[in-house]
């Protein structure tokens, strides 16, 4: 039962590269979202997807760009990375969280921007 | 906008103390609540939740939490730390009348259990 499946783990950017951090969900559900993890700041929610074709903006979306062409897949994208997106990327998933349902995390991508 | 206050950002007990973590939210209307569990080097995995009901909820692991509507409060409570219980606890909250899409987290209380 793979759950909520991040690739990569550790990745080291340079200023204005561009990535692609994959997500996928074996699980079949709707809800699909990206936070990142700062210290001192908690989970800050950056897009989120609640099926497939249908993507909206968190609370920081700038410099990430999502798209949902499955129910299984939201890949986010750093377009031109910047140092102020070092932190720690958390893919979530779950059913519809309106009916109080369990968001399940993945494992996190560690990324650094120097 | 909602936002999510945990009141403590470091907590250190030792074992067998009681713990109480607290959770205020701002919101009026309807919503969920959660309260999530960060072990060092893994993911988040729920602890507990509150959808309806009983405002006293029972989690994993002997944690509970009360939701005090009035207070808009959810704090998390469990009679005797163990020293597995070292982890970031997190506070989150769901709004139901803005279609339920959004869950906010707090800031996150890192626990130190010392043996």
């Amino acid at each position: 039962n793979a759950g909520v499946t991040q690739t990569p783990k550790f990745q080291v950017l340079k200023t204005g590269q561009s990535m692609t951090l994959q997500c996928a969900q074996d699980m079949n559900h709707e809800y699909m979202s990206w936070y990142r993890q700062d210290p001192g700041m908690g989970l800050r929610l950056i897009h989120y997807s609640v099926g497939a074709g249908i993507t909206d903006q968190g609370e920081v979306p700038n410099g990430y760009n999502v798209s949902r062409s499955t129910t299984e897949d939201f890949p986010l994208r750093l377009l031109s990375a910047a140092p102020s997106q070092t932190s720690v990327y958390f893919c979530a998933s779950s059913y519809s969280p309106f009916s109080g349902n369990t968001i399940y995390f993945g494992e996190g991508s560690w990324l650094t921007v120097v | 906008a909602q936002s999510v206050s945990q009141h403590n950002h470091h907590v250190i007990l030792s074992e067998a103390a009681s713990l109480e973590l607290g959770c205020n939210y701002s919101y009026g209307g309807t919503v969920n609540l959660f309260w999530y569990v960060q072990y060092p080097g893994q993911h988040l995995q729920l602890l507990l939740k509150y959808f309806s009901g009983d405002p006293l909820v029972k989690g994993i692991k002997g944690f509970e939490a009360e939701f005090i509507k009035s207070k808009f409060s959810f704090n998390l409570r469990k009679p005797s730390v163990q020293w597995s219980d070292t982890a970031e606890y997190f506070c989150a909250v769901t709004p139901r009348d803005t279609g339920g899409f959004k869950t906010i987290f707090g800031a996150g209380t890192r626990l130190f259990v010392k043996a």
